[in-house]
């Protein structure tokens, strides 16, 4: 696609359910990153994809968070038993990769609203 | 512990102005630094540089590092009210890619 997409756009959900978030990184681009940013902070890096290698997890906060990239493209955040500090914009970015001089481009985040 | 931070953490100026951004890092493999406009949700890519005392220049912004004291500025010369947002500083520390975000700047530019 033209750009990096990511659904839904916003979610509520209640303290203790599981939510899935997707993201479509731009085709061709190798290298996906999830990122975390709560209201008013910088963005908290949660984990990273490049290609075939095992992804780098060392950013997510606790093992109710985990993430997979099917086939090289889409990927899914699964947030389980949600609680309220997770109320948060998750952003998802895609580049290159395999390199670390080539940009990466954001999509437009999933506000999550833990209630 | 790899550190990016931000100063200042916020201003107000008027259209017209120009303002200075701050970019810090303490890490332990610097392979670039990239700063972004994030003014919704999204942040837009704005420069990414690598090598010291060479200014990127995009319009009326323009970036430069310096990797001897471990900085970099970002400027914006004759502000508009379209310039506010948050400015994000990023280092990338290693070979694959990851970035390190600092808390941002948020600038906000009055009529």
């Amino acid at each position: 696609g033209a750009g990096v997409s990511q659904s839904p756009s916003n979610k509520v959900t209640e303290k203790g359910k599981d939510v899935e978030l997707r993201c479509d990184p731009i085709s061709g681009h190798t290298a996906l990153y999830w990122y975390r940013q709560s209201l008013g902070q910088g963005l908290e890096f949660l984990i990273y994809f490049q290609g075939n290698s095992a992804p780098d997890k060392s950013g997510l906060p606790s093992d109710r968070f985990s993430a997979e990239r099917t086939g090289g493209s889409v990927s899914t955040l699964t947030i389980q038993r949600t609680q309220q500090e997770d109320s948060a914009v998750y952003l998802c970015a895609s580049s290159l990769g395999q390199t670390w001089n080539t940009e990466a481009f954001f999509g437009q985040g999933t506000r999550l609203t833990v209630v | 512990e790899d550190k990016v931070v931000q100063s200042p953490l916020s201003l107000v100026v008027h259209e017209g102005d120009t303002v200075t951004l701050n970019c810090s890092y303490e890490v332990t493999n610097f392979r670039s630094l990239l700063w972004y406009k994030q003014e919704k949700k999204a942040p837009t890519f704005l420069f990414m540089l690598t090598s010291s005392g060479i200014e990127k220049k995009s319009g009326r912004l323009s970036s430069i590092l310096d990797k001897k004291e471990l900085f970099s500025i970002l400027n914006i010369t004759a502000t508009q009210t379209g310039d506010s947002a948050v400015y994000l500083c990023a280092v990338r520390t290693d070979s694959w890619g990851k970035l390190q975000f600092g808390a941002g700047t948020q600038v906000v530019v009055t009529p």
